[in-house]
C-alpha cells in the first residue's frame, strides 16, 4: 500500500514564499504519478489547484505553482496572501489507484 | 455550469447498508470518469473508487474493495456507491467528483458538497 507523505503543518508570512512537498514511498515522484494538489478550506469540498506537475486549472491564481524538487511534487504560494491558509492535499497514481497526502496545514501568520 | 449534487447518506448500524447517489448536470457526463472520494471527521481525503464513462471498467481502494460498488446511469446522468457491511471507520463525508484528462495528465476538476454517512449504534 502506497504511502503519500506531505509536512503536517506549515506556518508563512503574508506576501511571503512557501513551498509543500508531496513523497511517494514507492520512490522518486514523476511525471507518471500525475500529481494534482487541491485547496480544502473547512466545511467546503477540495477545490483544484494544480495538475500534471505544474498545470493550472482556468480559476487557479497565478501566485500557485507546482514543480518536481528533490524526488517529490512540490506546490509553491509566492506572495502568500491570508486567503490561502487552507489544508492542501496531493494527489498520486500508484499503478494500481489513487492515493492522497495526509495533507498540509498551511497558516498565515 | 458544472454541477455535482451528492444525496443519500444518513444514519446507518455497523454492518448495515446504503446507497448514495451523485447528480451531474452542466456538462456531458457519459463521457467523463467519474470518482468518489471520502473523508473522516477531522481526517484527511482518501480515494474511494473510480468508474469509466461507460461503466465497463470499475476500481477500488483496498479499504472498500468487496464492500463498496461504484455504478452509473449515463440516462439519468447519476453517479452512485451501494456501501454494504459498513463499519465504523467508513463514517465520513462521501464526494463525487469528475475526472478530466488532457496531455499532462488525470485531473479531478469539479467536486459535490458531499454528503455524510454515520455509521454507529
Amino acid at each position: 500500500q502506497t504511502v503519500v507523505t506531505q509536512e503536517p503543518s506549515l506556518t508563512v508570512s503574508p506576501g511571503g514564499t512557501v513551498t509543500l512537498t508531496c513523497a511517494s514511498s514507492t520512490g522518486a515522484v514523476t511525471s507518471g504519478f500525475y500529481p494534482n494538489w487541491f485547496q480544502q478550506k473547512p466545511g467546503q469540498p477540495p477545490r483544484a489547484l494544480i495538475y500534471g506537475v505544474s498545470n493550472k486549472h482556468s480559476w487557479t491564481p497565478a501566485r500557485f505553482s507546482g514543480s518536481l524538487l528533490g524526488g517529490k511534487a512540490a506546490l509553491t504560494l509566492s506572495g502568500v496572501q491570508p486567503e490561502d491558509e487552507s489544508e492542501y492535499y496531493c494527489l498520486l497514481y500508484d499503478g494500481r489507484g489513487w492515493v492522497f497526502g495526509g495533507g498540509t496545514k498551511l497558516t498565515v501568520l | 455550469e458544472v454541477q455535482l449534487v451528492e444525496s443519500g447518506g444518513g444514519l446507518v448500524q455497523p454492518g448495515g447498508s446504503l446507497r448514495i447517489s451523485c447528480a451531474a448536470s452542466g456538462f456531458t457526463f457519459s463521457s467523463y470518469y467519474m470518482t468518489w472520494v471520502r473523508q473522516a471527521p477531522g481526517k484527511g481525503l482518501e480515494w474511494v473508487a473510480n468508474i469509466r464513462p461507460d461503466a465497463n471498467d470499475k476500481f477500488y481502494a483496498d479499504s472498500v474493495k468487496g464492500r463498496f460498488t461504484i455504478s452509473r446511469d449515463n440516462v439519468e446522468n447519476s453517479l452512485y456507491l451501494q456501501v454494504t457491511s459498513l463499519r465504523v471507520e467508513d463514517t465520513a463525508v462521501y464526494y463525487c467528483a469528475r475526472w478530466g484528462k488532457d496531455s499532462s495528465g488525470w485531473f479531478l476538476d469539479y467536486w459535490g458538497q458531499g454528503t455524510v454517512v454515520t455509521v454507529s449504534s
